[in-house]
């Protein structure tokens, strides 16, 4: 059963458009949630993240808007440009100890059209 | 560059093979992950370092697999046996502090023919 559901699956949109993912979680003990990008053939990199105690964070044109009570979070992208053509994925790590391991979502597969 | 690293970026081997992969962290992390990576699904956890203790495994993580971390540096991963089924990106992630944001190196590509 997949802990953290991501949506859509894939997205595409113009030069200049909003990109919005969506992810729900059902793990009450989740206290962080970073989205990660990732090009073809390269390993994940960290976006943004936040944790449950602010309802939106934003860095650029990256935010985060997060909804405890839904147990839901999103990654809104302004003004898409077509470098930011590639998967991005939501995550969430448990208070467990010192390990932070990231449960992930499925990934959505943004293409942003020139 | 004082990022992750990974060594080798991609490994061909045949099936019943050993295979054995390193991951060198960023310099003062104290803490190791490394994941799995399959065509078009999101990583999945196999274990946990904090210095060179191993303090959890994943249940993918058969016991064909085995990962050290010997000085609480660099950290080996080693597939025994290799099966078709292990085919995937192999991810490595450092991170430190109590927020442990993890940073990720560029995989290495294990493709078993």
């Amino acid at each position: 059963q997949q802990q953290v559901k991501q949506s859509p699956q894939s997205l595409i949109v113009q030069k200049g458009g909003i990109s919005i993912i969506n992810c729900a979680y059902e793990n009450t003990a989740f206290d962080y949630f970073p989205w990660y990008q990732q090009f073809p053939g390269k390993g994940p990199a960290l976006l943004i993240a936040i944790r449950p105690d602010v309802s939106e964070k934003k860095e650029g044109r990256f935010t985060i808007s997060f909804n405890k009570s839904a147990k839901q979070f999103s990654l809104h992208i302004m003004d898409s440009q077509p470098g930011d053509s590639a998967t991005y994925f939501c995550a969430a790590s448990p208070h467990a100890g010192n390990n932070r391991k990231l449960i992930w979502g499925l990934g959505t597969s943004l293409a942003v059209n020139p | 560059d004082t990022g992750v690293s990974q060594d080798p970026r991609h490994k061909i081997t045949k099936r019943g093979q050993n295979v054995t992969f390193r991951c060198d962290p960023i310099s003062e992390h104290n803490r190791l992950y490394w994941y799995r990576q399959t065509l078009g699904q999101g990583p999945e956890f196999l274990t946990y370092f904090q210095n060179e203790a191993q303090l959890e495994k994943s249940r993918l993580l058969s016991d064909r697999f085995s990962a050290e971390r010997p000085k609480g540096s660099f950290s080996t991963l080693e597939i025994q046996r290799t099966e078709q089924g292990d085919s995937a990106m192999y991810l490595c992630a450092s991170s430190s502090g109590q927020e442990g944001t993890q940073y990720f190196g560029p995989g290495t590509r294990l493709t078993v023919l």
